[in-house]
């Protein structure tokens, strides 16, 4: 299965201002994927990032808000912008190399806004 | 909408019993099914994924599913207190956007 390296782990950041997430794959992935926990909850999907083409947005997000790059098979960023202390949660972003064996995640960044 | 229903918890079993792990989904057309692990403060870990109805071990871990009754579930045998977490059921559908769908998860306490 893909090994994900993600950065950063955790940062605080002041409102208004944005965050670059960024996740680098070890292997070739197709599909790349954005995740949002908040605190005692499951994982909310925020985005599937395609090479190639625009991320798919799911129901309640925007790409205003969370823009996503995928410039090659290894690597994709989830731009957190404008942040509010809402968007205060732990981020994630997984992915399959191929889809019979499951989806690996990232670590985790864990943003926190004042 | 396609929804993934686990019991919240906590479960709790003592050290060495079995704990058992219940998920049930919506979508009938999914096709794969998958067990992540995840510790507080750490991301999810995948343990074990099924594909075809039945039992799947895999050390002190089995999957089971039915699809006629949209059901799978995990069995952890000899439960340990390295076994606590929260267990999140994850689904897919391959012709629908091949995303994963979660469960809430269902936290485990396996007590020493």
């Amino acid at each position: 299965s893909a090994v994900i390296s993600q950065k950063p782990s955790r940062d605080i950041c002041q409102r208004g201002t944005s965050l670059t997430i960024q996740c680098q794959v070890d292997s070739q992935v197709t599909m790349m994927f954005w995740y949002r926990q908040q605190p005692g909850q499951s994982l909310t999907l925020i985005a599937t990032a395609n090479q190639g083409s625009e991320a798919t947005y799911e129901s309640g997000f925007v790409i205003d808000k969370f823009p996503i790059s995928r410039p090659n098979l290894t690597f994709s960023t989830l731009t957190v912008s404008n942040m509010s202390p809402e968007d205060s949660s732990i981020y994630l972003c997984s992915a399959a190399g191929t889809m019979t064996y499951g989806y690996t995640f990232g670590s985790g960044t864990r943003l926190t806004v004042v | 909408q396609k929804e993934v229903e686990q019991n919240s918890g906590p479960l709790s079993v003592p050290e060495g019993a079995i704990a058992s792990l219940n998920c049930t989904y919506s979508d009938r057309g999914s096709q794969s099914f998958f067990w992540y692990r995840q510790y507080s403060g750490k991301s999810p870990e995948l343990i074990m994924s099924i594909y075809s109805n039945g039992d799947k071990e895999d050390g002190r871990f089995t999957a089971q599913l039915n699809k006629a009754s949209q059901y799978v579930s995990l069995l952890i045998r000899d439960s340990q207190p390295s076994d606590s977490a929260t267990y999140l059921c994850a689904v897919l559908n391959n012709n629908a956007g091949n995303m994963l769908t979660f469960g809430g998860g269902t936290r485990l306490m396996v007590k020493p």
